[in-house]
């Protein structure tokens, strides 16, 4: 199970904003993965192995952590980046499953 | 890029039956598998399964076993999700994507599929 918080963010333009995502098991070789999903739209890859910013994905986007406890960055928001954004693992046995997601909106 | 395009909007009747497709336009597709991702109306992800392009090997999440049937054509570079009997339940927008075979993460997603499913 992840778990991720808070469910919704409120923040302005310029803010910095920090996404949490827990794993109920440790997830085997940082295989953590976030996606944006613009409303309307199918969701896009931005991090993959924890930290690795797929590619496109500006370096305002970061990704960290480890084991059981993640994190995504956005260091300052741009009007494109109010979204919800989803955390995701491949468990033991193979499936993937998504986090909940937060919703990052406009203050 | 890998592009996937899927097939069109789907409105169904309770208990009918549906194929919804998937093509990948790249060559990429021999080393990933294709997944589908299911997306209730105002609801989050939930991860249905995958197929294999090449061998035609299949993994369901236990929540969509026995509930639909993946298959692909190689040839075509093409994957398909198919429900024998629909429910309302059903409703949903599908996400067909894809994976590394040597990863954990969907790199390319496709714009979706909505299926309806109203009496």
């Amino acid at each position: 199970v992840l778990t991720q918080s808070p469910g919704t963010l409120s923040l302005s333009p310029g803010e910095r904003a920090t996404l949490s995502c827990r794993a109920s098991h440790y997830v085997t070789s940082d295989y953590l993965a976030w996606y944006q999903q613009i409303p309307g739209q199918a969701p896009r890859l931005l991090i993959y192995r924890a930290s690795i910013r797929a590619t496109g994905v500006p370096d305002r986007f970061s990704g960290s952590g480890s084991g059981t406890d993640f994190t995504l960055t956005i260091s300052r928001l741009e009007p494109g980046d109010f979204a919800v954004y989803y955390c995701q693992q491949f468990g033991s046995s193979s499936e993937a499953t998504f986090g909940g997601g937060t919703r990052v909106e406009v203050k | 890029e890998e592009q996937l395009e899927q097939s069109g909007a789907e409105v169904k009747k309770p208990g009918e039956s549906v194929k919804i497709s998937c093509k990948g336009s790249g060559d990429r597709l021999t080393d990933h598998w294709i997944g589908w991702v299911r997306q209730s109306p105002g609801k989050g992800l939930e991860w249905m399964g995958m197929i294999y392009l090449g061998n035609s090997n299949t993994r369901y999440s236990p929540s969509f076993q026995g509930q639909v049937t993946f298959s692909a054509d190689k040839s075509l570079t093409t994957a398909y999700m198919q429900w024998t009997s629909l429910k309302a339940s059903d409703t949903a927008m599908y996400y067909c994507v894809t994976l590394p075979v040597s990863e954990r993460h969907f790199d390319f997603w496709g714009q979706g599929t909505l299926v309806t499913v109203t009496s």
